[in-house]
C-alpha cells in the first residue's frame, strides 16, 4: 500500500518568504509526527498530532512555525518569514495508533528546504 | 541530562565484527523502545522493537535494562550493508498528548571491506 508522502520533495526560498510543507499520512493512521533534520544532526521533534486530541506544539522552535492537520489525514507544516538557519530537511511520520503494540512511526522520504 | 544519549561514533568495522551500541534515556516512565536505522540522506525506517525479555532477529539483538535506563543494540557478522546510522527511540508518555517520542542523536556504523 501507499507509505507516508510528502510534497514537495525540495523547496527553495528567499529569506523571508514563507513556505507550506505537506504531509499524507498512511491512511488509517491516527498519529502524524513532525520532525526537522539539520544536515548531520539528530532529528528534532516538531509537533504530534493524535486523532481529535490538541496537538503537542512543544516542539515547534519559535512562533513562525504552525502546522494543522484536517481530521486524520493530510497535515500541513507553515513556516513563516523563513530564516536560513531553518534550512533542514523536514520529515513527517505516521503511526497507527498510540498504543504499545502499535508504535511504530512510518516516515516520508522529507522536504529538503533551503533558505537562500 | 539529555533525554536519550547515544554515542555518536563512528565505529568503523570489518566485515564479520560484532558491535555493539548503547543508549541511554532519562524517563524511568517510557515504556515503548525501538531501533531505527538512517541511511545517508535517506528517512529512519524501523529496524527493530526493543522488548523487556530482549528480542533478536536475525543477526541483531536487542535488550532492555530498565533499572539502569539503557537499551543495546548487538550486530553480528556486519555486513557492508549495515553502515547506517542507529537510532535509538524512546516514547515520552504525556498526561495531555498520548504518548510522543524522542530519537537519540545517532550512531553512524561504517562496515569496511
Amino acid at each position: 500500500g501507499a507509505g507516508v508522502s510528502q510534497s514537495p520533495s525540495n523547496k527553495v526560498t528567499e529569506k523571508g518568504k514563507d513556505v507550506e510543507l505537506r504531509c499524507d499520512p498512511i491512511s488509517g493512521h491516527t498519529a502524524l509526527y513532525w520532525y526537522r533534520q539539520r544536515l548531520g544532526q539528530g532529528l528534532e521533534f516538531l509537533i504530534y498530532f493524535q486523532g481529535n486530541s490538541a496537538p503537542d506544539k512543544s516542539g515547534l522552535p519559535s512562533d513562525r512555525f504552525s502546522a494543522e492537520r484536517t481530521g486524520e489525514s493530510v497535515s500541513t507544516l507553515t513556516i513563516q518569514r523563513t530564516q536560513q538557519e531553518d534550512s533542514a530537511v523536514y520529515l513527517c511520520a505516521s503511526s497507527y495508533g498510540t498504543g504499545a503494540t502499535y508504535n511504530e512511526q512510518f516516515f516520508g522520504p522529507g522536504t529538503r528546504l533551503t533558505v537562500l | 541530562r539529555k533525554e536519550v544519549e547515544q554515542d555518536p561514533g563512528p565505529f568503523n568495522v570489518p566485515e564479520g565484527a560484532t558491535v555493539a551500541f548503547n543508549c541511554t534515556y532519562s524517563n524511568s516512565a517510557s515504556q515503548s523502545f525501538f531501533w531505527y536505522r538512517q541511511d545517508c540522506r535517506k528517512e529512519p525506517k524501523l529496524l527493530m522493537s526493543v522488548y523487556s525479555s530482549g528480542n533478536e532477529d536475525g543477526r541483531f539483538t536487542a535488550q532492555l535494562n530498565r533499572a539502569s535506563q539503557y537499551i543495546s543494540l548487538l550486530i553480528r557478522d556486519s555486513k557492508l550493508s549495515d553502515s547506517a546510522t542507529y537510532l535509538c527511540v524512546v516514547n515520552k508518555p504525556s498526561k495531555n498528548y498520548g504518548q510522543n517520542f524522542v530519537f537519540g542523536p545517532g550512531t553512524r556504523l561504517s562496515v569496511l571491506p
